[in-house]
């Protein structure tokens, strides 16, 4: 079974710019994540997809990112205009269905690291 | 309130020992307690999970301890081994919800 999978892997960007970055989640998985790791952090959830809708979006910065999963599969994760402070891992995560309090492991992939100059 | 606590930071032990992670967390609502293993370049994988109704949960080489009363949980690696070396979180999760509560993190060296 292919994991998650996520591009680009390595990203540098100037402040004020933006970047976009996108995740393929494991076949079948209804339930995507988006997660932000700051160096030294763990995981932070940014926003939480069912299908193509918005479960939980409380913790992203909806000012400068935006997040969609059309169709229910792939999603992708924007940052306009990036500062300095959003240099981070960004981390799909992926599960075959609500987690519903762990019932459900998620799969995660490999992150995105992106510096911000 | 949300807040998980992890320590140590850091945690070298020779090949062979026992390694120790603790976490601790104030929300009695929490009530999924996973732990999760992250080698460079990866992202985390779960590694044992425990819920509050049990106090101890063992999967080869990985046990849970969990105490209830004191809202404390920690990872112990037992017979610890160099390809155990990587960064270890907890997490918490509260019931009928997805949103995972990580603590900071324990990058664990274990020398041979």
């Amino acid at each position: 079974e292919a994991g998650v999978a996520q591009s680009p892997r390595y990203k540098i960007i100037e402040k004020r710019q933006s970047v976009a970055f996108w995740c393929n989640p494991i076949s079948g998985h209804a339930t995507l994540y988006w997660y932000q790791q700051i160096l030294g952090q763990g995981p932070k959830l940014l926003i939480q997809f069912q299908n193509n809708g918005v479960v939980d979006d409380s913790q992203l910065p909806k000012d400068r990112f935006s997040a969609e999963r059309l169709k229910g599969v792939d999603s992708t994760l924007k940052i306009q205009p990036a500062k300095l402070e959003d240099s981070a891992v960004y981390l799909c995560a992926s599960s075959p269905l609500g987690a519903a309090g762990g019932l459900y492991e998620q799969y995660f992939g490999p992150g995105t690291r992106l510096t911000v100059t | 309130q949300q807040q998980v606590k992890q320590s140590p930071q850091s945690l070298i032990v020779q090949k062979g020992g026992i390694s120790i992670i603790n976490c601790a967390y104030e929300n009695t609502a929490f009530d999924y307690f996973p732990w999760y293993q992250q080698f460079p370049g990866k992202g985390p994988a779960l590694l044992i999970a425990i819920r509050p109704d049990v106090s101890e949960k063992k999967e080869g080489r990985f046990t849970i301890s969990f105490n209830k009363s004191a809202k404390q949980f920690s990872l112990h690696i037992m017979d610890s081994q160099p390809g155990d070396s990587a960064t270890y979180f907890c997490a918490a999760s509260m019931k009928n919800t997805d949103k995972l509560i990580f603590g900071t993190g324990t990058r664990l060296q274990v020398f041979p």
